[in-house]
C-alpha cells in the first residue's frame, strides 16, 4: 500500500490566488513526521514546512501553511498569494518513528504546481 | 555556504563503465542519505549513513556501494553500469538531535545519470 498519497497529478492556480495540494498518508505508528518540499524545473529539492504528529497547531511558514487533520491522515500544503516562482513540482514525504536512526523519508509521487499570469 | 554540495551535475556514460558520485555536507549532520528520482519524478531511498554506519539498504543492486570516509561525505559508487541506471541521485543529510525525527533533511542539486 502506498504511504504517501498525491492524487492530484497536476494543478493550475491564477497569480495571488490560494491553492491547496492534496497529501494523505498511512502509518500505524504514533509518532511520524510530514515534510512538503518544492522541486523547481532547476532541479533541486527545497524544504518548504514541517508537521509533526504530536503538534496540537498547524503549521505555518510563511506563505505555506499545513492543513493537518490527524483522524483523516492527511496533511494538505496551502500556499496564500500564488506567485509566479511558485511553479513547480512539489512532494510531500513522512519520516516514521518505526523507521528507527534509518530517520528516510518516503516520498508521494509529487503534484505539479503551475501559476498561470 | 553551508550546504549539501554534490558532483557531478551531469553524468553521461556507456553501459558498463563504473562512476562515482561524490557528496560532502558542511552542516555538521549525523545522517547522510542517497535518493534515486526515476523518470517518473519518483524519489526512493537508496541508502543512509549515520555515523559511518550504514543503517538502512533498500532493494539496491549491489552494483551500487556508499562510501564513507568521514561523517561529512558520503560517495555513491556504481559498477556495470546499466540503461536502467539513468536517474537523477539526490544527496541528503540531517541532524536529529531530539530522537523525534523532526529535522529536515538537506538536498544537493542532484546528478544526472545518462547511460548511453
Amino acid at each position: 500500500a502506498q504511504k504517501i498519497t498525491q492524487t492530484q497529478p497536476g494543478m493550475f492556480v491564477q497569480e495571488k490566488e490560494a491553492v491547496t495540494l492534496d497529501c494523505t498518508y498511512d502509518t500505524s505508528d504514533p509518532s511520524y513526521g510530514l515534510f512538503w518540499y518544492k522541486q523547481p524545473s532547476s532541479g533541486e529539492m527545497i524544504f518548504l514546512i514541517y508537521q509533526g504528529s504530536y503538534d496540537q497547531q498547524n503549521a505555518t511558514e510563511g506563505r505555506y501553511s499545513l492543513n493537518f487533520q490527524k483522524a483523516r491522515k492527511s496533511a494538505n500544503l496551502v500556499i496564500s498569494a500564488s506567485q509566479l516562482g511558485d511553479s513547480a513540482m512539489y512532494f510531500c514525504a513522512m519520516r516514521e518513528s518505526s523507521s528507527g536512526s534509518a530517520r528516510q523519508l518516503t516520498f508521494g509521487s509529487g503534484t505539479q504546481l503551475t501559476v498561470l499570469p | 555556504d553551508t550546504a549539501v554540495s554534490q558532483t557531478p551535475k551531469y553524468l553521461v556514460t556507456q553501459m558498463g563503465n563504473d562512476k562515482s558520485i561524490k557528496c560532502e555536507q558542511n552542516l555538521g549532520h549525523d545522517t547522510m542519505y542517497w535518493y534515486k528520482q526515476d523518470s517518473k519524478k519518483f524519489l526512493k531511498i537508496m541508502f543512509s549513513y549515520n555515523n559511518k554506519e550504514l543503517i538502512i539498504n533498500e532493494t539496491v543492486p549491489n552494483r551500487f556501494s556508499p562510501k564513507s570516509p568521514d561523517k561529512a561525505h558520503l560517495n555513491l559508487h556504481i559498477n556495470s553500469l546499466e540503461l536502467g541506471d539513468s536517474a537523477v541521485y539526490f544527496c541528503a543529510s540531517s541532524q536529529d538531535h531530539s530522537g523525534h525525527g523532526n529535522q529536515p533533511q538537506h538536498f544537493g542539486d542532484g546528478t544526472r545519470l545518462s547511460i548511453l
